[in-house]
């Protein structure tokens, strides 16, 4: 079992950019769901998603996009990317719809100038 | 709005001695979530707690929750190098439990 797994690990985009961050799960896990960190703000849940077909979105879904069209894959969409965007993602996975423990990936530091 | 406090936000300790992170939330929840992050890494979860009066112990760690006081603690017995690193704790968000809220985190660094 690779667990969940993210690409890129760190990406650099200039302000307007469109760009996806990958996430993939191979634990067939219903539940996945992205993160941002920032410096001494903890984590903050941007979308998740509670089985293929079916997202929703966290407390600071402004900017993202997400689709859930397989249960491995749940991919996150800067649709315009701003400066503010700058921090590090985790997405993770639950084996149910109703959280459990979370596996977190490994995290893409995401820096926008 | 559920909000998820920590204290402290900052902890250096020497090794051998015991503490306590506190975790305060401010609306109703059965349920609440510890994880690890060391620099640099991605997180880990530490202990799961399901119900009030839930206790959970890993080794030098031990968790428990009192849903009544909103007021979960994770105890530190005996700290040695190793449990130097960053402790959240999380919470779902009252009106849908898919939806976590985490405090801003425990750094502790524990010094021979």
């Amino acid at each position: 079992n690779a667990g969940v797994t993210q690409t890129p690990k760190f990406q650099v985009l200039k302000t307007g950019q469109s760009m996806t961050l990958q996430c993939a799960q191979d634990m067939n896990h219903e539940y996945m769901s992205w993160y941002r960190q920032d410096p001494g703000m903890g984590l903050r849940l941007i979308h998740y998603s509670v089985g293929a077909g079916i997202t929703d979105q966290g407390e600071v879904p402004n900017g993202y996009n997400v689709s859930r069209s397989t249960t491995e894959d749940f991919p996150l969409r800067l649709l315009s990317a701003a400066p503010s965007q700058t921090s590090v993602y985790f997405c993770a996975s639950s084996y149910s719809r109703e959280i459990y423990e979370q596996y977190f990936g490994p995290g893409t530091r995401l820096t926008v100038t | 709005e559920l909000k998820v406090e920590q204290n402290p936000l900052f902890l250096s300790m020497q090794e051998g001695k015991n503490y306590t992170i506190y975790c305060n939330y401010s609306t109703t929840s059965d349920r609440l979530y510890w994880y690890r992050q060391d620099p640099g890494k991605s997180l880990e979860s530490l202990f799961v707690l399901l119900s009030n009066g839930a206790v959970k112990q890993e080794g030098r760690l031990m968790a428990s929750l009192d849903t009544k006081a909103r007021l979960s603690t994770l105890h530190i017995t005996a700290a040695v190098h190793d449990l130097s690193a960053t402790y959240f704790c999380a919470v779902p968000a009252p009106y849908n439990n898919n939806d976590m809220r985490f405090g801003a985190g425990t750094r502790l660094t524990v010094k021979p």
